[in-house]
């Protein structure tokens, strides 16, 4: 089946400092990648929708200016959570539909923990 | 606008009893419809799916889920739960024209007990 990595798997990071999630396809392309965060015992918020070659499209209240977004090649997405505070803390998931934008099956990372002290 | 409501935050049952998790959604296009797995600190896995065709769709492990257009409804069921169903269960709806956006539900924790 699909895979869909991310890395790293957990971070700690002092408030203030910024960090940078990955999310890989390994075994297919994806024009198209999506960024979540999911608070403790709570569902996924959809917070962007990652384009190859073109700007993040953010959903609303996100803000674009602390959540940056870079769809470096058609099997890499990067996240970066830019001066970080105690409330960014999370659980980021990436996700990938495999075969298009006509495809609606997706298959999603494992997560990434984020803590910021 | 597009939604999905899982009306039981949890679930407890005893082992081997049949369980079912409801998901229900709104909607004004076609809808494609995803049953969703979570343990605690991992990712999401796929459990289960409706895309078109039968109506009734089932997974590997005993799950199934019915799409009833009528009462915008997408039900999970199991017949005999095992200690190892224990998770987070999402429901998830994405829709036509909507470029593969997924909406969650909030999620329904399972609980088997002994």
């Amino acid at each position: 089946g699909a895979v869909v990595s991310q890395h790293p798997s957990w971070v700690i990071c002092k408030s203030g400092t910024s960090v940078k999630i990955e999310c890989r396809s390994l075994d297919f392309q994806a024009t198209t990648m999506f960024w979540y965060r999911q608070f403790p015992k709570q569902s996924l918020m959809l917070m962007a929708t990652s384009n190859e070659g073109s700007k993040a499209t953010y959903e609303q209240g996100v803000e674009k200016d602390k959540f940056l977004i870079n769809h470096a090649s058609l099997t890499l997405s990067t996240l970066t959570v830019t001066s970080a505070h105690p409330e960014d803390s999370s659980f980021y998931i990436c996700s990938a539909p495999r075969g298009g934008t006509g495809s609606y099956e997706q298959y999603f990372g494992p997560g990434t923990r984020l803590t910021v002290t | 606008a597009q939604s999905v409501t899982q009306l039981d935050s949890q679930v407890p049952v005893f082992e081997e009893a049949p369980v079912e998790l409801r998901c229900n959604y709104s909607s004004s296009v076609s809808v494609y419809l995803f049953w969703y797995v979570q343990y605690p600190n991992q990712g999401l896995q796929l459990l289960l799916k409706y895309l078109s065709g039968s109506t009734l769709v089932e997974s590997i492990n005993g799950f199934e889920a019915e799409f009833n257009k009528s009462q915008t409804s997408f039900h999970l069921r199991k017949p005999s739960v095992h200690i190892s169903d224990t998770a987070e269960y999402f429901c998830a709806v994405s829709f036509s024209g909507g470029y593969n956006k997924l909406i969650f539900g909030a999620g329904t924790r399972l609980a088997v007990h002994p």
